[in-house]
Parts: C-alpha cells; structure tokens; sequence
C-alpha cells in the first residue's frame, strides 16, 4: 500500500494565477480530508469528502477555494487567483468506510506566491 | 458538535523533566482519541491512540471521561520529541476527525 500520495510536493504560483493541488488516498479509503498549515501555525481543517460528495466544507473559505473527489481519480484541491496569504502547507489525509479508524496524513504540498 | 481544545500553544521543558500535553474534547456520544506527531517539516504520523492503550516512543494518554480529557505524558523528556502534537478526536458517527490547534514542545538540551 503506497500510502497517501500528494502532488506536487512544492508548488510555486505568481498572484493571481491558480494552484491546484492533487491527493491520491490509500488503496480502500472513501474518505478525504484537507488541512492547511500556515507557518509556524497549527493544522486547520479545510474540508471532509467522500466520493463524489463534499460531507463539510466548514474550513473553506467562502471565495476562491473548491474541492472536489470524483468517482475515479485523485482528490483535488484548486485555489483560484492564488494571493500571498495562501502561501502554507496544504495536508491531505484519507481514512477506510469503517468507523473507529486512523486517519494518514500524506506529505503535504507546500503552495508558495509570490 | 465535536471539539477539541490544546490550550498551550507552545510547551518548554528541559531534557529529563517529565513532559504534559493537555487535550480536552467536547462530544456527546462515545469518543475515539488520538494523538499525531509532526516532525518538522514532515506529515503527521499517528503516536498513539486510546483504544489500543499502548505506549509509543515512551508517551502515554489516558482518557478521563469524567474530565473529557485525554492528556499525553512522557516521564522524561528527549530531544528528539521536539515537535509539534496534535489531539484528534474520531466522531465515528459522523466519520469526521476533529483535530485540536496543536502544542509545539520544546525540549531544551
């Protein structure tokens, strides 16, 4: 089992471009999640999906910022018009149906925009 | 709704002295807890959780139900645990893992 993949590992964006971050789950797990980190701050919840369903979007901010987890492919996380505050390190993590178990983090993609 | 409270920020203590990160939870119905560890840098690996009741690299967390708390000890601190902590709290019902804001230790050589 690969584990949680995330790609790119860094990505480097001028103002006002858009980024688009990819993670693929481990073999068997339904369900994605995303976090963000900014610097030298703690992990913050983004949004919770399962295939084809967004579940909660409470963490998103209300412009720009779209997820999504089709039916066959990686989950994507896209940044429109990327600006210097979404510079931070963006963590994917995928946990199986069943209740009662871990969740894994993949390596995290690191957006930068200068 | 599920929550998850870290109330330090940053934690300092000396090599050898015994090491405590609070965590305190909010959930009505039967809770899972976890601790994760960060390494700098690097994704968060799970350190342990408290079904399993195990001791990972020298820590252990015991649910309190009665104080909804679910704190990590170590008796001796290293530098290597130097890192930042994070409590998550699993909602089975509801399948969705509530993470706390983190506590950095700091251990001073």
């Amino acid at each position: 089992n690969a584990g949680v993949m995330q790609n790119p590992r860094h990505l480097v964006r001028r103002r006002g471009q858009e980024a688009r971050l990819r993670c693929s789950p481990m073999k068997g797990h339904s369900h994605v999640y995303w976090y963000r980190q900014l610097p030298e701050e703690g992990l913050k919840f983004m949004v919770y999906l399962q295939k084809e369903n967004i579940i909660d979007e409470s963490g998103m901010p209300k412009e720009r910022f779209s997820a999504e987890f089709p039916k066959e492919g990686p989950s994507i996380l896209r940044i429109q018009q990327v600006v210097r505050g979404d510079s931070a390190a963006y963590f994917c993590a995928s946990s199986p149906p069943q209740s009662g178990n871990t969740i894994y983090f993949g390596e995290g993609s690191w957006l930068t925009v200068v | 709704a599920q929550r998850v409270t870290q109330p330090e920020k940053l934690l300092s203590v000396f090599k050898g002295a015994p090491v405590e990160l609070k965590c305190n939870y909010s959930y009505s119905g039967s809770p899972e807890l976890f601790w994760y560890v960060q390494y700098s840098r690097q994704r968060l690996q799970l350190l342990l959780r408290h079904i399993s009741r195990e001791s990972i690299k020298g820590f252990t967390a015991d649910l309190n139900k009665g104080e909804t708390s679910f704190h990590l000890k170590k008796p001796f601190a290293q530098e290597e645990d130097s890192a930042m902590y994070y409590c998550a709290l699993y909602s089975g019902g509801y399948q969705k893992v509530t993470f706390g804001t983190g506590t950095k230790l700091q251990v001073i050589p």
